[in-house]
């Protein structure tokens, strides 16, 4: 099941720089889409999301795109700090079913 | 800020013996979920649960599996008769209505089957 894929395994970022994380889809039915954030050992955290009818959504440091004719969301964190540095999931939903659908996850490094 | 609560974090057990993980959901939530991640794997859904039925479930979720809301908190999966493939990180979550409302994930049980 690759209904939701991130294709970028690692991320390594200086800090004060921009981090842009990917993530595509399969699924156009999905709609919501959600980004979390995760340390070993610990759950997903819950960062920010975007429903399907909507193209941004910003929250701080944290802006989300959804580009739904190429099926692509994206995630970028401006400006980086060292201490986002963690696993970045994507995930979709359907919103009738509530389970979520994950990518694989993309380590992101920020560098002092 | 509301909490999911899993216990234990860590379990170990033997290849064949049966397991039960617990989970407190969000007090006012109405849905509940459990995932798991094998290592270095993707986060997966295993079942969804709501007004006392499961209303989805994978294809992993098959009759080695069961969950219950024993009570008014607590929200169980079973696990009989484990097997190595078993072990992996099992996380409980909690939304407050259908979509992503509210959608929590508990920090998680450590699951080693030897």
């Amino acid at each position: 099941d690759q209904q939701v894929k991130q294709n970028s395994p690692s991320l390594s970022v200086q800090e004060g720089r921009i981090s842009i994380l990917n993530c595509d889809y399969t699924n156009s039915m999905f709609d919501y889409f959600l980004w979390y954030k995760k340390y070993p050992a610990e759950g997903p955290t819950f960062l920010i999301s975007i429903s399907s009818i909507k193209d941004k959504n910003e929250d701080g440091r944290f802006t989300v795109f959804l580009n739904k004719s190429a099926k692509h969301l994206s995630l970028h964190i401006v400006p980086s700090q060292p201490g986002d540095s963690a696993v970045y999931f994507c995930a979709a939903i359907l919103t009738s079913y509530g389970k979520l659908t994950f990518g694989q996850g993309t380590i992101l490094t920020v560098h002092p | 800020e509301p909490e999911v609560t899993q216990t234990p974090s860590h379990q170990v057990t033997q290849m064949g013996q049966e397991v039960i993980l617990r989970c407190v959901p969000i007090s006012n939530h109405l849905y509940f979920y459990w995932y798991r991640q094998i290592l270095g794997q993707k986060v997966e859904f295993l079942v969804s649960f709501y007004n006392n039925e499961i209303s989805e479930k994978s294809e992993i979720f098959d009759d080695q599996f069961s969950v219950e809301r024993p009570d008014g908190s607590n929200f169980t999966l079973k696990i009989r008769s484990t097997k190595l493939e078993d072990s992996a990180m099992y996380f409980c979550a909690s939304s407050g209505g259908a979509g992503v409302y509210g959608y929590t994930f508990g920090s998680g049980t450590r699951l080693t089957v030897v």
